[in-house]
């Protein structure tokens, strides 16, 4: 049930942009995006209900695909403290009880 | 507003032995989480509350594993006893309602021996 993400890590340059792609096997109600940077605690970036809906945070964007149950997290002209690693959280039912991937480590540099 | 509260922040403990955590949300925050994020992993759901009601414990070892939620507010996670895997950070969170962002505590790092 675990959701599968890739890439497993990625290093930018200031001011390039990623992908991070996050899919699963399972029919999905939301998917969720965290930032975790080391040695802290996972920080919310957003939420994505089902609906194909898209979203944006600033440079931070994602999408959710209900019908292929995958998700991509869009990071548009990155800066240095986009630094962390990355988890999607999927939830299945809406009771929010969600299953993290194994998250993608990025690394910025100037 | 105060954030989510653990303690303690690490815990060195041999194997056998038991340990407890505490957690204490944000005010007014119905739902409660434990999670347990081994080392390059992501975080693994063990229970989830609401108000001071299991909503899904199907990831606790209940072996091993105990947590309540006393009067709907704080919450302990115990492990009795401990085994080496058991070693991990153990965060906390909680969130208003379903589906909506979780806020995460800064975790107790536990070490077992």
């Amino acid at each position: 049930q675990q959701p599968v993400q890739s890439p497993q890590a990625v290093i930018l340059r200031e001011g390039e942009d990623a992908v991070i792609n996050c899919s699963s096997s399972k029919a999905l109600y939301s998917v969720h995006w965290y930032r975790q940077k080391h040695g802290e605690a996972p920080v919310f970036l957003m939420i994505l209900l089902k609906g194909g809906e898209q979203k944006g945070h600033e440079k931070i964007s994602a999408s959710f695909n209900e019908k292929k149950q995958q998700s991509s997290l869009y990071l548009t002209a990155s800066q240095l403290s986009y630094s962390g690693t990355y988890f999607c959280g999927t939830d299945q039912t809406g009771a929010n009880n969600l299953f993290f991937g194994t998250g993608t480590r990025l690394t910025v540099i100037p | 507003e105060a954030g989510v509260a653990q303690s303690p922040r690490y815990k060195i403990i041999e194997k056998r032995q038991s340990v407890a955590f505490w957690c204490n949300p944000i005010s007014g925050h119905a739902t409660l989480y434990w999670y347990q994020q081994i080392l390059g992993q992501g975080p693994k759901l063990l229970i989830q509350f609401q108000n001071n009601g299991v909503v899904d414990d199907s990831q606790l070892p209940k072996d091993r594993f105990s947590a309540e939620r006393l009067k709907g507010v704080d919450s302990t996670l115990k492990i009795q006893p401990a085994k080496l895997e058991d070693s991990a950070v153990y965060l906390c969170a909680s969130s208003p309602r379903g589906n909506t962002e979780a806020f995460f505590g800064q975790g107790t790092r536990l070490t077992v021996v």
